[in-house]
């Protein structure tokens, strides 16, 4: 079935640095998600992206849609505390079998030391 | 606006025993979609609801079972519960086309003793 690899599973940063995460699946997705999660909370969309090669802002967050439709990754830059939690990519398949469906992949977790 | 809504927060069954969860979509959608996240892992897809019908099935048995209403809230039931079906059930609500983003709520955190 379909999956998605994310990386890394975790990470430790200082206040400030930048943060890189990313996905890869070996099937192709039209669109690509990225939620975060704080504990005992639902995701919360951050960037939504539709086309291959899509590059899209939301404040510190810089996410791109890979030209194969197979990967994407997510850059938050000038980290800050309230970054810290469980960031989740999720891929979507338009079509007859797969209508809505969703893949995440297992999530990063970031942890921010002030 | 409200968001995505779902009741009840927390919830404690024992084994064999049955369970209804409820969500009610973000205000102007009319698709509902249900996830399983077991801890540490991402979301599972379970099934997705629109105009009261299952459009959409993952691989879970037929033991979860689900009914959308007419004003596009939704249900989700679970029978013989197993102690491996403990986890955060999310409901997540989106507007008609395939494409469109997919809102989540809260969540219900079960746990089967």
């Amino acid at each position: 079935g379909q999956q998605l690899n994310q990386s890394p599973q975790s990470m430790f940063i200082q206040e400030g640095e930048d943060v890189s995460m990313n996905c890869t699946s070996s099937s192709i997705f039209n669109t690509w998600l990225w939620y975060k999660q704080d504990p005992g909370e639902g995701p919360v969309l951050l960037i939504a992206l539709y086309k291959a090669g899509e590059l899209t802002s939301n404040g510190r967050l810089t996410a791109q849609f890979g030209i194969t439709r197979k990967d994407s990754f997510l850059n938050i830059s000038a980290s800050i505390p309230s970054d810290v939690g469980i960031y989740f990519c999720a891929g979507q398949v338009q079509g007859s079998s797969n209508t809505g469906k969703l893949i995440f992949g297992q999530g990063t977790t970031l942890q921010v030391k002030p | 606006d409200a968001g995505v809504t779902q009741s009840p927060t927390h919830l404690i069954k024992t084994r064999g025993q049955q369970v209804t969860l409820r969500c009610s979509p973000k205000s102007g959608h009319d698709t509902v979609s249900w996830y399983q996240q077991a801890l540490g892992q991402g979301p599972q897809f379970i099934f997705q609801y629109y105009e009261e019908e299952e459009r959409q099935r993952g691989n879970f048995p037929d033991r979860f079972s689900g009914h959308q209403f007419p004003n596009y809230s939704s249900e989700l039931n679970v029978n013989a519960l197993l102690l491996g079906d403990s986890a955060l059930y999310l409901c997540a609500s989106s507007y008609g086309t395939d494409q469109e983003t997919q809102y989540f709520g809260p969540g219900t955190r079960l746990l089967v003793l």
